[in-house]
């Protein structure tokens, strides 16, 4: 069965601590693998999509990669604003549906 | 350019009432997608609809729930004899293509009483 494992559950940074967010994904043929953020009470707002192993791409703080196995958010230097949930979904190969990690809360402390 | 539109944004319902939630695509997406978030979980893939046809409906409880996206208008995603465990967040997606990004609309939230 197709799964998406995202990891830490909730990470405390302090404003300017630099870490990394990771989703490990199980599928079939995967299709292209999304990243999103989500704040309180609103839709996730869609941040990067990566195709292939070794591809990266970078807005902002934020840059995210991928292998064959996983994908890390990597947010430099964070600030308060960067305080939401972060979710990983992939494309799975027979379908056209998004199979969801349960997310990362991120709280950035100044 | 707009994005995706969903409303009511809040819908409360007594148990047994049906609910209904709409949702507007982004200009020039034909392809829609419902997901629910319960509290305290992801969010799980319901349906997958282009203009007139169900695509992919895996995700969508056998009874009860029903969805169209008619040739004029918005989506539709009905919930009939609401329960409690009904209340959740239903959000909608909308995509140019298959298998391209989906960008999604802020919400409706149900509660059922």
């Amino acid at each position: 069965e197709d799964q998406v494992t995202q990891s830490p559950e909730a990470l405390r940074l302090q404003e300017g601590e630099s870490s990394s967010l990771n989703c490990s994904y199980t599928v079939s043929g995967l299709r292209g693998l999304f990243w999103y953020r989500q704040d309180p009470g609103k839709g996730p707002e869609f941040l990067f999509t990566l195709y292939s192993a070794g591809e990266e791409k970078e807005k902002e703080r934020l840059k995210a990669t991928l292998t064959k196995k996983e994908s890390f958010l990597h947010i430099t230097a964070p600030k308060p604003e960067d305080s939401a949930t972060y979710l990983c979904a992939a494309y799975t190969g027979g379908g056209n549906k998004l199979t969801f990690g349960t997310g990362t809360q991120l709280k950035v402390e100044l | 350019n707009a994005g995706v539109m969903q409303n009511p944004r809040h819908l409360v319902r007594r148990r047994g009432q049906e609910a209904r939630l709409r949702c507007s695509p982004m200009k020039g997406h034909s392809h829609v997608y419902w997901y629910r978030q319960l509290p305290e979980e992801g969010l799980k893939f319901m349906v997958y609809l282009q203009k007139e046809n169900i695509i992919d409906e895996s995700g969508m409880p056998k009874e009860r729930f029903s969805a169209e996206f008619p040739k004029e208008g918005p989506s539709i995603l009905r919930i009939q004899q609401v329960v409690r465990g009904d209340s959740a967040a239903y959000f909608c997606a909308s995509s140019p293509d298959a298998q391209e990004t989906q960008y999604f609309g802020p919400g409706t939230r149900l509660l059922v009483l």
